[in-house]
């Protein structure tokens, strides 16, 4: 079956602009997490739903951050206000449910750029 | 807040060999630790899962292993190919319940023909 898909795959943007990056998880999976990489770095946890719950924002670095999960499935990441350091690989994972002893599914991730 | 520790040098081994990989934890002890494999522009894959209350478990040519008292995992490739060659990163839960994952940075491994 099809996997987790991002969208865009690369995003060149300029400083200042609002960006948005798409998640489509597996159907059928209630939990979905965004995560942030950069270069030789770790995944960074950003935020995430867990079906009709309140996410757990708890990740999201600063308020220019946000994110929706519309019909509990698709989700869209929004970066307002752009800057240099926001550019990083945006990496979109879900999982069955809740508990975290699933595997998590990726996503190929969006490359942001920030210029 | 825990803080997990994966060798930064990338690990070079010859093929047939096997490689080990460390992956060390402060503070407490997670309910469950994951590996998982990442290639170059791609998102990470799952590879095992091991709980707190198991020392070893294996699937094909891998092995986890997870010892509570040092705070350490360590990940064993046997019989290693070139096409193991990837990013390995580790990745900790605190609780079986709702929990985040937190990963570690990852440590490279090439596999030289």
């Amino acid at each position: 079956g099809a996997g987790v898909s991002q969208s865009p795959s690369n995003k060149v943007t300029e400083k200042g602009k609002d960006v948005e990056l798409r998640c489509d998880p597996i159907s059928g999976h209630t939990a979905l997490y965004w995560y942030r990489q950069s270069l030789g770095q770790g995944l960074e946890f950003l935020i995430y739903f867990q079906g009709n719950s309140a996410p757990d924002k708890s990740g999201l670095p600063s308020d220019r951050f946000s994110a929706e999960r519309t019909g509990g499935s698709v989700s869209t990441l929004t970066i307002q206000r752009t800057q240099q350091e926001d550019s990083a690989v945006y990496l979109c994972a879900s999982s069955r449910t809740q508990t975290g002893i699933h595997e998590q599914f990726f996503g190929p991730g969006t490359r942001l750029t920030v210029l | 807040s825990q803080k997990i520790e994966q060798n930064s040098e990338a690990l070079n081994i010859q093929e047939g060999k096997t490689a080990t990989l460390t992956c060390n934890y402060t503070n407490y002890s997670p309910a469950y630790l994951q590996w998982y494999r990442q290639d170059p522009g791609r998102g990470p894959v799952f590879l095992l899962l091991i709980r707190e209350n198991e020392k070893e478990k294996r699937k094909e040519r891998l092995k986890v292993t997870f010892d509570t008292t040092l705070k350490q995992s360590l990940f064993h490739i046997t019989a290693s190919q070139p096409a193991d060659s990837a990013t390995y990163l580790c990745a900790l839960a605190m609780n079986s319940g709702y929990s985040t994952l937190t990963f570690g940075k990852g440590t490279m491994l090439l596999v030289s023909p």
